[in-house]
């Protein structure tokens, strides 16, 4: 299965700062997802990033505040925009990826941002 | 919209002690995936199911699919110290896109 690689693992940020989170996956995929984990939660699905064409948000994330971008099938990059303390959360990345006989979905190790 | 609810929240067992987790969902699901969480770690994939009433097994894990492919559950035999993290159902809705449950954080005493 594929192989993701996240960073930066943890950082601590300012409020109204933005930052930049990359992923890098060892094998081309069409579709690379992002999550985001609150302390204690589950996922929740930020956005879906297709190369070539504009990511696709779902409900309560919009573009302006988590811009992302996939120049490659082996890249993506999501950014978290004017930081808040709400936007402490762990955040995944994601890929569809085969394993033995079935595709499952690998994470990202994720990136714990706290906003002080 | 799509919802999969996952109980329990919590369970904490003793060592050899049986535990189970059961998700539920709002629709029908073209297949359901379970992950699990280790502390302090990002969600492992454990396993798909995709046939209605489905079976499978790995080692101490049992999962199986219900009949009306709405509900989940993930069955461990005798736990063990190295069980212990968060097991997270999810279901695939259409696409490639995943509903996580709210996940079942197990603790288990030695």
């Amino acid at each position: 299965s594929a192989v993701i690689s996240q960073k930066p693992s943890r950082d601590i940020c300012q409020r109204g700062t933005s930052l930049t989170i990359q992923c890098q996956v060892d094998s081309q995929v069409t579709m690379m997802f992002w999550y985001r984990q609150q302390p204690g939660q589950s996922l929740t699905l930020i956005a879906t990033a297709n190369q070539g064409s504009e990511a696709t948000y779902e409900s309560g994330f919009v573009i302006d505040k988590f811009p992302i971008s996939r120049p490659n099938l082996t890249f993506s990059t999501l950014t978290v925009s004017n930081m808040s303390p709400e936007d402490s959360s762990i955040y995944l990345c994601s890929v569809l990826s085969r394993g033995r006989s079935v595709y499952g979905y690998t994470f990202g190790s994720g990136t714990r941002l706290t906003v002080v | 919209g799509q919802q999969v609810m996952q109980i329990p929240q919590y369970q904490h067992v003793q060592e050899g002690e049986d535990f189970t987790t059961y998700c539920n969902s709002s629709t029908t699901l073209s297949n359901i995936q379970w992950y699990k969480q280790r502390p302090g770690g990002h969600p492992v994939f454990l396993i798909q199911l995709v046939k209605s009433g489905e079976v499978k097994k790995q080692k101490r894990l049992t999962f199986q699919f219900g009949e009306a492919k709405k509900n989940s559950s993930l069955h461990i035999t005798a736990t063990q110290t190295t069980d212990v993290g968060t097991y997270f159902c999810a279901g695939r809705v259409g696409g490639n896109k995943l509903v996580f449950g709210a996940g079942t954080i197990l603790r288990v005493k030695s």
